[in-house]
C-alpha cells in the first residue's frame, strides 16, 4: 500500500534553515509528480510546491518562493523540501502528497512539524 | 492566488443531509473541472473523498457526491453519519498551482 513518511519537522530560530524529508513506499516514485502542503495550527490547508516525476519541473505558491526549495532523489524514494529564511508564520504542519496527473492529491504522509520561534 | 470561499461550518442532525459550497473565479474552478475535495479528522492527515468536481475514488461512499456551476463547486454529503464529522477542503487546479478552500468544520448534531 502507498506510504508517505515525513521527518524533519522541529523547532528552528527564526532566519535559520531546515529541510524536511518524505520517504515513499508502495508506488513507482519516480513515475509521479510530488506536492508539499502545510496547515498552520488551526487554520487551513495551504498548497506549497510541486516537483515534476523527474525533478525538471518546480512550481512554488507566491508566498513561499524564493525561501522554499522542492527537490527530489528517486534513486531514495524520496523527497525533499528545503526551508530557508524562516519565518514565524511558516510554523505549520508539512504534508508531503501524491499527484495525480497534476490534478489532485490521492495520498497524503500524516505529517511533520515545523515550529519557527526564537 | 486568493483562497477558495467556503463557509467556516455547518451543521446537520444524523440521516439529514447538508451542501458545503466552494467558490473560486475565472482563473481556478472557473477555468478547469479540476475540483477536489479532502476529508480531514482532528490530528490526522486530509484524505481524498472527490477528485475531478463528482468522481470518488475507490473505497468512498456513495453518500459524499460533487458537481459545479460557474465558479462555485459543491460537495453533498447524504445521510449524515456521526463518522462524517470533520473538516473538509475544496481544492482547484489554478494553472501551476493548486488552491485550497479556507475549510468547512462539519457537526453532526
Amino acid at each position: 500500500q502507498v506510504q508517505l513518511v515525513e521527518s524533519g519537522g522541529g523547532v528552528v530560530q527564526p532566519g535559520r534553515s531546515l529541510r524536511l524529508s518524505c520517504t515513499a513506499s508502495g508506488f513507482t516514485f519516480s513515475s509521479y509528480a510530488m506536492h508539499w502542503v502545510r496547515q498552520a495550527p488551526g487554520k487551513g490547508l495551504e498548497w506549497v510546491a510541486v516537483i515534476s516525476y523527474d525533478g525538471s519541473i518546480k512550481y512554488y505558491a507566491g508566498s513561499v518562493k524564493g525561501r522554499l526549495t522542492v527537490s527530489r532523489d528517486n534513486s531514495k524514494n524520496t523527497l525533499y523540501l528545503q526551508l530557508n529564511s524562516l519565518r514565524a508564520e511558516d510554523t505549520a504542519v508539512y504534508y508531503c502528497a501524491k499527484d495525480v496527473d497534476w490534478k489532485y492529491f490521492d495520498y497524503w504522509g500524516q505529517g511533520t512539524l515545523v515550529t519557527v520561534s526564537s | 492566488q486568493s483562497a477558495l470561499t467556503q463557509p467556516a461550518s455547518v451543521s446537520g442532525s444524523p440521516g439529514q443531509s447538508i451542501t458545503i459550497s466552494c467558490t473560486g473565479t475565472s482563473s481556478d474552478i472557473g477555468s478547469y473541472n479540476l475540483v477536489s475535495w479532502y476529508q480531514q479528522h482532528p490530528g490526522k492527515a486530509p484524505k481524498l473523498i472527490l477528485y475531478e468536481v463528482s468522481k470518488r475514488p475507490s473505497g468512498v461512499s456513495s453518500r459524499f457526491s460533487g458537481s459545479n456551476s460557474g465558479n462555485t463547486a459543491s460537495l453533498t454529503i447524504s445521510e449524515l453519519q456521526a463518522e462524517d464529522e470533520a473538516d473538509y477542503y475544496c481544492c482547484s487546479y489554478a494553472g501551476s498551482s493548486w488552491v485550497f478552500g479556507g475549510g468547512t468544520k462539519l457537526t453532526v448534531l
